[in-house]
């Protein structure tokens, strides 16, 4: 199973929008709605940003939003701030019991 | 808050087996499916291993198959991954996650700070 396709960096001033894709195939991204996507600050574990593939879990702000078009999913960071700066992972359930991770991207507030 | 403390982590030797443990607190852990993601630090993320709410469901990466099996104690609020035959290649930061529900299938919702295991001789 190969890596989900993410930029390796995006960056924004703050108070702009920024959007990071995940590119998969008709087996992961494309046929299942368990898209999530991960932020993990330096030295810290990662915490659950956005899943199946629209939901944002409790205390994350709603400047983040997520989408999906065929088989490629979107992360938006809207109003940038500098405490967005950190990697950004995405993942997707790609069928028989098995998972799949993007390459990740570094997020850089300018 | 979920809490979650992995241990177990350590040097070893190719071929040999290591035993991480992941106790669980502040949530209900007869709830929910557990996983194991790992990392090489530096490096992008895998998932490893997942088990359902009551054990019926185990699921394994191909790249562990065989050689890793996955466990837990509900009435300890624990999990567990059994590593044998441990590879180089298995070196990596260790981390213990919640499901967002009790299947397999779901998300990752909280996560460990993770342990170390590293695979050299």
């Amino acid at each position: 199973q190969s890596a989900l396709t993410q930029p390796p960096s995006a960056s924004g001033s703050p108070g702009q929008s920024v959007t990071i894709s995940c590119t998969g195939t008709s087996s992961d991204v494309g046929e299942f709605n368990y898209v999530s996507w991960y932020q993990q600050l330096p030295g810290y574990a990662p915490q659950l940003f956005i899943y199946e593939v629209t939901k944002r879990p409790s205390g994350v702000p709603d400047r983040f939003s997520g989408s999906k078009s065929g088989n490629t999913a979107s992360l938006t960071v809207s109003g940038l701030q500098a405490e967005d700066e950190a990697d950004y992972y995405c993942s997707s359930y790609a069928g028989s019991n098995n998972y799949v991770f993007g390459t990740g991207t570094r997020v850089t507030v300018l | 808050e979920v809490q979650l403390v992995e241990s177990g982590g350590g040097l070893v030797q190719p071929g040999r087996s290591l035993r991480l443990s992941c106790a669980a607190s502040q949530f209900s852990f007869d709830d929910y499916a557990m996983h194991w993601v790992r990392q090489v630090p530096g490096k992008g993320l895998e998932w490893v291993s997942g088990i359902s709410w009551n054990s019926d469901s185990l699921v394994y990466a191909d790249s562990v198959k065989g050689r890793f099996t996955i466990s837990r104690d509900n009435a300890k609020k624990s999990l567990y991954m059994q590593m044998d035959s441990l590879r180089t290649e298995d070196t990596a930061l260790y981390y213990c996650v919640k499901g967002v529900d009790f299947g397999v299938v779901t998300s990752f919702d909280s996560w460990g700070q993770g342990a170390l295991v590293t695979v050299s001789s």
